[in-house]
Order: structure tokens, then sequence, then C-alpha cells
């Protein structure tokens, strides 16, 4: 079955620095692959998506790419703010309704 | 877009009592519905998929028992944790696909905490 590792596990970044997020996938069947946002006490929201058949995508200071080739993905947030501060998740979804969640990466945006 | 409303967002209980969580879908149909625990700092673990009108599918090392989910309706979905002990405290969410691409929309969150 599919697997998800997420990269780092935590992240601290000065803010108005980028900040990076990692993941790799192991089924070459996955073709969705959505990021979320969990807040403290709430439950996670998603932020971007992509799907296998698109290589980058962006929305305002979140980008996502992906390398089909390598089974990775990345998260970038630009010009970070202090309410970026929260857990990201990365997930891979093989078809259907199945979704595999990553580890999680806990960002910390200093003001 | 899809919302899902989940009730209630903290709830404490005794011992051996039982505790039930709602998920309803707000002006949508869902007709599948994942229940997921997640301890302090840890990721997402899925427990169970509920789908209107059958019996629910649980994941490995979950007890159905204990565990009870009914989805009755396209709007409505429910875990009753059953005979609740300290060790089931946890942070319940639901979520559910939505749209062309499955992305979930989930629930805000239920913290029990057991004394």
């Amino acid at each position: 079955g599919e697997n998800v590792e997420q990269h780092p596990s935590t992240l601290s970044v000065q803010e108005g620095d980028s900040a990076v997020i990692k993941c790799t996938y192991s089924d070459s069947a996955s073709n969705y692959f959505p990021w979320y946002k969990q807040e403290l006490g709430k439950g996670p929201q998603l932020i971007i998506d992509i799907r296998s058949n698109v290589g980058e995508k962006k929305d305002q200071r979140i980008a996502v790419t992906l390398n089909k080739t390598a089974k990775h993905f990345s998260l970038h947030i630009t010009e970070t703010q202090p309410e970026d501060s929260a857990v990201y998740f990365c997930a891979a979804s093989p078809g259907g309704f199945k979704t595999i969640f990553g580890a999680g990466t806990r960002l910390f945006v200093k003001a | 877009g899809a919302v899902v409303s989940q009730h209630p967002s903290w709830v404490i209980c005794k011992s051996g009592t039982s505790v039930k969580i709602e998920c309803r879908s707000l002006d949508f149909q869902a007709t599948t519905m994942f229940w997921y625990r997640q301890f302090p700092k840890q990721s997402l673990m899925l427990m169970a998929t509920s789908n209107e009108g059958s019996k629910a599918t649980y994941e490995q090392g979950v007890e159905k028992d204990k565990f009870l989910i009914n989805h009755a309706s396209l709007t409505l979905s429910t875990l009753t944790v059953t005979s609740a002990h300290p060790e089931d405290s946890s942070f319940y969410i639901c979520s559910t696909p939505f749209g062309a691409n499955y992305g979930y929309t989930f629930g805000s969150g239920t913290r029990l905490t057991v004394v």
C-alpha cells in the first residue's frame, strides 16, 4: 500500500523567510496530493493540492511542486508570517477516497 | 465550500460511561465519513470508514464494540465511545471527501477527556 514520509518533523523560521516541507510517496498510482494545515485544537484544513498531471501550483504565498519520477512533492511558503505557525500534513491518494497522510511538520514562525 | 460540523468540541466524562460524537455535513451529502484519532503532536490515525446505510469498516487494531460508528443518513455520522477509559482520551476528528479530487473536509475535532 501507499506510504508517505514527511520531513522535517519540526521547522522553525524567522518571519519573512521561506519554509519548505518535503514528502515522498511509494505508490506510483497515486495521482492526487493535498496539503493540510492544522491549527492548535482544530481539525485540518485543505490549503493547496496538486494532481499528478501538473508539476507546480501556486496560490499567493504557498506553492506545491511535484516530481512524479522521484515520487516526491514539496510545500513552499514564502514571506512567512506568525499566523503560518501550525502543523502541516502532506497526503497522497492512490485513487478513490483513500488518502494516506504524512506524519506532519510543526512549523514555528518567529516574529 | 463544504463544511462538516462536529460536536461536541470537547467533552469530559467519567470512566465507564459512553460518549457520542456527531459529524454533520452542511449543505451537501456525505456518503462516506472517515473517523480519525490524534494523539498530542502526532499524525492522524484512521480508525474507521463509515458509509451511509452500511456497516463501518474498521482499521486493524480498532475495537468495533468499543468505537461504535453509525452513518444513518447522508448528512450525519456518529462515533460512540463505549465504556470509556482514560486511555481513550484523545482528539477525535471526522472527515469526508468532497469535490472532483476528493480532497477532505474535516470537522473541527472533539477533545475527549476520560477521568
